[in-house]
């Protein structure tokens, strides 16, 4: 049973304009959710972080909205840069639980010109 | 060398062979992790090393067998592997556990690895 998802395999966005990420989750002690980028032959890169006592999180370009009644969090790019072409993962981690990442999927996250 | 580095980048193994997946850290950190990834399925934790004794085996087959000798190091040492393995194996390392605040990991390019 998955307690990170991300529902769209797949997103396409122009270049200059928002693009939105989404993920959900099942498990209610998740402490903190992290998005990671990855990039092809390369291993995922730390992106942006939110603690669950938050519910927004900025650094530059992108933000990290967290919604805990809805177990519901997502990441904006804006404005969106063909080097945000890549793969976007969600993952959660509990402060006192086993501290290793769960991840979800992926969306792979295509700017077009 | 910097980061996180993982050798081989590519390895393809009989179901008779063993092999060993290497990780080195060159940030300092004390924990240290295996995820695995294979197709179509989100990245699974594997393993978790602290300070290196381990603190979380999430469930894996004896077939892989971890090896922390120190806070820079960690293996998986691959035995009797079936196809069903074949995946990215990904190293992971952080400053310390969530639970003490560092729940940022860092992470190397992984090893394709292959089982005929």
């Amino acid at each position: 049973d998955q307690q990170v998802k991300q529902n769209s395999p797949s997103l396409s966005v122009q270049e200059g304009r928002i693009s939105i990420l989404n993920c959900d989750y099942t498990n209610s002690m998740f402490d903190y959710f992290l998005w990671y980028k990855k990039y092809p032959a390369e291993g995922p890169t730390f992106l942006i972080s939110i603690s669950s006592i938050k519910d927004k999180n900025e650094d530059g370009r992108f933000t990290v909205f967290l919604n805990k009644s809805a177990k519901h969090l997502s990441l904006h790019i804006v404005p969106s840069q063909p080097g945000d072409s890549a793969v976007y993962f969600c993952a959660a981690v509990t402060g006192g639980g086993a501290d290793g990442l769960t991840f979800g999927k992926g969306t792979h996250l295509i700017i077009q010109p | 060398e910097t980061g996180v580095t993982q050798t081989p980048r590519h390895l393809v193994m009989g179901m008779t062979n063993k092999k060993s997946l290497k990780c080195e850290q060159h940030l300092g950190h004390n924990a240290m992790y295996w995820y695995k990834q294979s197709a179509k399925k989100p990245l699974e934790l594997m393993f978790v090393y602290n300070f290196k004794e381990q603190t979380e085996n999430n469930s894996v087959p004896s077939r892989f067998s971890p090896e922390c000798p120190n806070s820079s190091h960690l293996f998986l040492h691959l035995h009797t592997l079936q196809p069903e393995d074949s995946a990215l194996y990904l190293c992971a390392s952080s400053q310390g556990l969530a639970g003490s605040g560092y729940v940022e990991q860092f992470f190397g390019p992984g090893t394709r690895l292959t089982v005929l």
